[in-house]
């Protein structure tokens, strides 16, 4: 089971919005709506931002939001704060019944 | 809230074994899908594999490089899942985080040295 595809990077200045992408394949994104997000700061534990495409747990910040189209999965944070500013993972559950994760994108907040 | 607390991590040489433990508290563990996913050093994040409820039969999944050579289990009397790993090569080394299946609670990690 390959990767998913992320970009290594992206930024944006306070206030911006951007969004990450997340390729994969019709055995993984593209077939199943598990696809969660996890936002991970230098030396801390991930942490779940989006699960089932674009469902925010509790707690989390209505700024981010997620959204998938055919085997594309894609996080988007509106009104960046300096907060936001972290590595990104997308993952995925496969045909395998495996989760499969991308290379992770980091986020720099200008 | 869930908690996850795992331990066990250490240095091991290249071929030998180590067994991870995560104790879970605060949600209905037994319900529960329990997986591990791990982090090299300055790498991104790597799902391990899952052990399912005991509803669920109780059966595992691994990813592919650790297949073969690791194992979970799970004993729900003691709200303990464990990561067995044996064979270890050098290229297993990272943080070794437990987090329920879903991903929405997990450990603080454990960190696996293997290195002659």
């Amino acid at each position: 089971q390959s990767a998913l595809t992320q970009p290594a990077s992206v930024s944006g200045s306070p206030g911006q919005s951007i969004t990450i992408s997340c390729i994969g394949t019709s055995s993984d994104i593209g077939g199943y709506n598990f696809v969660f997000w996890l936002q991970q700061h230098p030396g801390k534990v991930p942490k779940l931002m989006i699960s089932d495409v674009s469902n925010r747990p509790s707690g989390v910040s209505n700024r981010f939001s997620g959204s998938k189209s055919g085997n594309t999965a894609s996080l988007t944070i509106s009104g960046l704060q300096a907060e936001d500013e972290a590595d990104y993972y997308c993952t995925s559950y496969t045909r395998g019944s495996t989760w499969v994760f991308g290379g992770g994108t980091k986020l720099t907040v200008l | 809230e869930g908690q996850l607390v795992d331990s066990g991590g250490g240095l091991v040489e290249p071929g030998g074994s180590l067994r991870l433990s995560c104790v879970a508290s605060g949600f209905p563990f037994s319900n529960a899908w329990m997986g591990w996913v791990r982090q090299a050093p300055g790498e991104g994040l790597e799902w391990v594999g899952r052990v399912k409820s005991r509803s669920d039969g109780e059966t595992t999944d691994y990813g592919a490089p650790v297949k073969g050579r690791f194992i979970i289990s799970r004993d729900d009397s003691k709200n303990m899942v464990y990561l067995y790993m044996n064979s270890l090569r050098t290229d297993d080394t990272g943080v070794y985080y437990c987090t329920t299946d879903r991903m929405d609670v997990w450990g603080k990690g454990t960190t696996v040295t293997v290195s002659s």
